[in-house]
């Protein structure tokens, strides 16, 4: 079975430090998409960042970058110099690649971002 | 151009009642997912729209679960007989496609559902 697991249900961190959140999946597939979300208090689901598992090249987006380690099933988020905006639920999510079209998503990381 | 939107924002309703969820995917998004969040949970699936092909409703929680896609574009979710633990947050998201770098799906701000 396909499973996203978040271990830290909450983080917090001081504006403009980095911060780290973890996620490990669970799969037999090789191919397949990765996707870290954030759901601020207004409950909009919005993209971060994604990455397609054969790239071995970690993506990134402006402050937020991704350690993806395939063999170790580690698909981490880095933010980089943290705003108060950035305060939210963030949730990792995974996808195989040719089918199974459904997100499997992990539990979600609250991220309280102190001034 | 304009994201997705579902309506109502929020639903109050007693037990028993059926409800309707609106989806307005992005226009020329080909696929549609409807998700359901329960407090502190992450999402679960419910069903998905692709074109025209048949529904995948694997994730139906129970037969009082139906939905429908009208025209490849907008979508109702239906619960009928609501009961106290379908209160959740209902999310929509479409998507441009399901590979090819069209799959990243792009999400609605939800209908909260609260059965009393």
């Amino acid at each position: 079975a396909q499973t996203v697991t978040q271990s830290q249900p909450e983080m917090s961190v001081q504006e403009a430090e980095t911060v780290t959140l973890s996620c490990t999946y669970d799969t037999s597939e090789s191919d397949y998409y990765l996707f870290w979300y954030k759901q601020p208090p207004s409950r909009q689901m919005i993209l971060v960042i994604r990455q397609e598992a054969y790239k071995q090249q970690n993506a990134t987006e402006n402050r937020f970058s991704v350690n993806f380690q395939k063999a170790a099933k580690s698909f981490s988020l880095k933010i980089s110099d943290s705003q108060l905006g950035d305060a939210a639920m963030y949730f990792c999510a995974y996808r195989i690649m040719d089918s199974n079209y459904q997100l499997i998503w992990g539990a979600g990381t609250k991220l309280i971002i102190k001034p | 151009g304009a994201g997705v939107s579902q309506s109502p924002s929020n639903k109050v309703t007693e037990k028993g009642k059926d409800v309707e969820l609106r989806c307005d995917p992005i226009s020329g998004h080909t696929a549609l997912y409807w998700y359901r969040q329960s407090l502190g949970q992450g999402l679960e699936f419910l069903i998905y729209f692709q074109g025209n092909s048949a529904p995948d409703k694997s994730g139906l929680p129970s037969d009082r679960f139906s939905a429908e896609r009208t025209g490849g574009s907008v979508s109702t979710l239906t619960i009928q007989r609501t009961q106290q633990e379908d209160s959740a947050v209902y999310l929509c998201a479409s998507s441009l496609g399901i590979a090819g770098g069209r799959e990243t799906q792009y999400f609605g701000p939800g209908t909260r559902l609260l059965v009393l």
